[in-house]
C-alpha cells in the first residue's frame, strides 16, 4: 500500500529562518499530493496540494514541488514567523478507483519557531 | 452547513461501552471519510463513503467498529465494546472532486 516518509521532527527555528521539511512516499499511480498542518487545538487544513509532476503548490509563503523521479514532495518556506507554529503533515491522495482522496499521511512534524 | 461539523468534540468512555460518533459533512459533498489519529501520529484512514454506499472499509481495525451514512448524509461512527487502544481523535472529512474538509474531530478516551 501507499507509504509516506516524512522528516522526523521535533524541529525548531528561530523567526525569518529558512524552512525544509522533506517528503518522500512510495504509491501506486500518480496520486495528487498534498501538505497539511495542524495548529494547536485546532483540525487538520490543507496547506497546500499538487496534483502532477511538476507542478508547484504554493500557499501562505510555503511552496512544495511535486517531483515525480525522486518521488518527494518537500515543504519549504523561505522566511518562517512565529505564526507557522504548527505540526505539518505530507499526504499523498489515492489517484483513482473505489477509494479516490483517501489520504495516506505521514507521522508529521511539529515546527517550533521562536521570537 | 459551512463546516464539517463533529460531536460530541470529547468523549470518555468506560472500558466495554458502546460509543457512537456523529459527522455532519458539507452539504451537498458526496465523498466522506473516516480517520484516527492517535496521540503523536498521523492520521490513518477507517472507512470511506460515496453518498450513503461504503466503498472501503480495509481500515477499520476490528469487527467491533461499524460506520454508516443511510441517507448519504449525516454518518455515524460506532465503537462497541471500546478498549484502552482505541483511544485517539476521530476525524470526519467530506469532499468534492479533490477538496478535502476536516472536521475538528472527536477526541475519545477510554478509561
Amino acid at each position: 500500500g501507499d507509504s509516506v516518509t516524512q522528516m522526523e521532527g521535533p524541529v525548531t527555528l528561530s523567526e525569518e529562518a529558512f524552512l525544509t521539511i522533506n517528503c518522500t512516499y512510495t504509491a501506486t499511480g500518480y496520486p495528487s499530493l498534498f501538505w497539511y498542518v495542524q495548529y494547536p487545538g485546532e483540525g487538520l487544513q490543507l496547506l497546500l496540494k499538487a496534483t502532477k509532476a511538476d507542478d508547484k503548490g504554493s500557499n501562505k509563503g510555503f511552496e512544495a514541488t511535486y517531483r515525480k523521479e525522486t518521488t518527494s514532495f518537500h515543504l519549504e518556506k523561505g522566511s518562517v514567523q512565529v505564526s507557522d507554529s504548527a505540526v505539518y503533515f505530507c499526504a499523498p491522495g489515492v489517484a483513482g478507483g473505489t477509494s479516490y482522496g483517501k489520504l495516506t499521511f505521514g507521522q508529521g512534524t511539529i515546527l517550533t519557531v521562536h521570537p | 452547513g459551512a463546516g464539517v461539523s463533529q460531536s460530541p468534540r470529547y468523549k470518555v468512555a468506560k472500558r466495554g461501552q458502546d460509543v457512537a460518533l456523529r459527522c455532519d459533512p458539507i452539504s451537498g459533498h458526496v465523498s466522506l471519510f473516516w480517520y484516527q489519529q492517535a496521540l503523536g501520529q498521523g492520521p490513518e484512514f477507517l472507512t470511506y463513503f460515496q453518498n450513503e454506499a461504503q466503498l472501503d472499509k480495509s481500515g477499520l481495525p476490528s469487527d467491533r467498529f461499524f460506520a454508516e451514512r443511510p441517507e448519504g448524509s449525516v454518518s455515524t461512527l460506532k465503537i462497541q465494546r471500546t478498549q484502552q487502544e482505541d483511544s485517539a481523535v476521530y476525524l470526519c472529512a467530506s469532499s468534492q472532486i479533490g477538496g478535502y474538509t476536516f472536521g475538528s474531530g472527536t477526541r475519545l478516551t477510554v478509561v
